[in-house]
């Protein structure tokens, strides 16, 4: 069952900060991220494991609660080139090595 | 990059006509991934491989068959192509199942 993200989308000053959820009915075992910018291919941010493991790339971290079965997406200061869509993805069930994708929130950054 | 191409990028087709993409690695990775990207869908899959003659379906399977004689090549075939299959689709390669790189895209349009 695909998880779900919030908000669906949000635009934001560049500098701002911005948090993006991802919640899912079923037990997660790990949540994956990615970014696409508009007309390209979604790029590995980073994963989680579960254990309530936080993992940072460059000014955006991330967090997961494997209680909660959900994970949630920082974004520091944000910069334009921090604009795009992102999909977090989860593993279910644990080992399947394959992920069912959220619907993705758009996120746009002004200066 | 990791190496990942897709063939055709762009194809136009008529309704009933069969399609078969392309998609090729030069990273000697075991896992590939067919999706398909539709609007406010995300990235769905449709089809999976876990080694050379070993595939399994994904949540959209449907009116989709996948071939993978070489690790190198995954091929995804539309027996007969319907409107609803016009989309963008993303192939994808992982190592040990964990992250995923994606190849540039191939956009199909059924008339």
């Amino acid at each position: 069952q695909q998880p779900v993200q919030s908000p669906q989308a949000v635009i934001l000053r560049e500098g701002e900060d911005a948090v993006i959820n991802c919640s899912s009915s079923k037990a997660l075992y790990s949540v994956h991220w990615y970014r696409q910018k508009h007309g390209e291919a979604p790029v590995f941010l980073m994963i989680l494991l579960k254990g309530g493991e936080q993992k940072g790339h460059e000014k955006i971290s991330a967090s997961f609660n494997e209680k909660k079965q959900q994970s949630s997406l920082y974004l520091t200061a944000s910069q334009l080139s921090y604009s795009g869509t992102y999909f977090c993805g989860t593993e279910i069930p644990q080992g399947a090595q394959k992920l069912v994708f959220g619907q993705g929130t758009r996120l746009t950054i002004n200066p | 990059d990791a190496g990942i191409t897709q063939s055709p990028r762009h194809k136009v087709t008529e309704t009933g006509t069969p399609v078969t993409l392309r998609c090729h690695q030069t990273e000697n990775h075991r896992y590939m991934y067919w999706y398909r990207q539709d609007p406010g869908h995300g990235l769905r899959l449709i089809h999976y491989s876990y080694g050379v003659k070993d595939t399994d379906k994904g949540e959209v399977s449907d009116g989709y068959s996948v071939s993978r004689s070489k690790t190198e090549d995954f091929l995804l075939t539309l027996e007969s192509a319907t409107s609803s299959q016009t989309s963008v689709y993303f192939c994808a390669i992982s190592e040990f199942g964990a992250e995923q790189y994606f190849g540039p895209g191939t956009r199909l349009t059924v008339t």
